[in-house]
């Protein structure tokens, strides 16, 4: 049962363009969502996260959006660069998962100069 | 800057041969997690410690089994190598969740191939 889905395995677009990545829940206790990057033989480093009392969190180029009534959220990369091409995963925790984080599939994304 | 190392970026064992996995973090951090990242999959927790000597079975176990006698340090274990655990092993440590905060920290991962 996956509690977090990256429907998209993959995505390609233009340098200089926006980049929307998507990410779904099924778990209405979730409360806090992360989105980590990962480079090829590289340990995954986070990006950004959100609290569930918001619906928009903003750092730089990185925006992250929540919908809590469609259970859906979405990374934002404005301009996109061909330094952001990697493996993008959302994840998501609740106050009960004593830290534990729930990982989507991943997303490729692929910014083409 | 936290840091967390994992002793070997590239492993090869033959099947049924007993793996340890090293992970050591220093910020002394009371979680740490062992995932495994396969393609399409994602990363899958494996194991997880919220203290020294405690430890919680994440969501595929089966086959690893885990030691934490020190709080900078978490091994995995896989006590009888089979090819099916040829993977990516992440590590991971992070603040306890009462501390309103949830990011976790990863080392750069081995790569395990089990022939």
């Amino acid at each position: 049962d996956q509690q977090v889905k990256q429907n998209s395995p993959s995505l390609s677009v233009q340098e200089g363009r926006i980049s929307i990545l998507n990410c779904d829940y099924t778990n209405s206790m979730f409360d806090y969502f992360l989105w980590y990057k990962k480079y090829p033989a590289e340990g995954p480093t986070f990006l950004i996260s959100i609290s569930s009392i918001k619906d928009k969190n903003e750092d730089g180029r990185f925006t992250v959006f929540l919908n809590k009534s469609a259970k859906h959220l979405s990374l934002h990369i404005v301009p996109s660069q061909p330094g952001d091409s990697a493996v993008y995963f959302c994840a998501a925790s609740a106050r009960s998962n004593t830290g534990k984080l729930i990982f989507g599939q991943g997303t490729t994304l692929q910014v083409k100069p | 800057d936290v840091k967390v190392t994992q002793s070997s970026r590239y492993l090869v064992k033959r099947t049924g041969e007993k793996v340890f996995l090293e992970c050591v973090q220093d910020m002394d951090h009371e979680n740490m997690f062992w995932y495994r990242q396969d393609p399409g999959l994602g990363l899958r927790l494996i194991y997880f410690s919220y203290d020294v000597k405690m430890k919680e079975k994440g969501d595929i176990p089966e086959g690893y089994s885990v030691s934490r006698e020190k709080k900078e340090r978490f091994s995995l274990i896989l006590e009888s190598a089979s090819t099916n655990q040829t993977s990516m092993y992440l590590c991971a440590s992070s603040l306890p969740s009462g501390m309103g905060t949830y990011e976790q920290y990863f080392g750069p991962g081995t790569r395990l191939t089990v022939t």
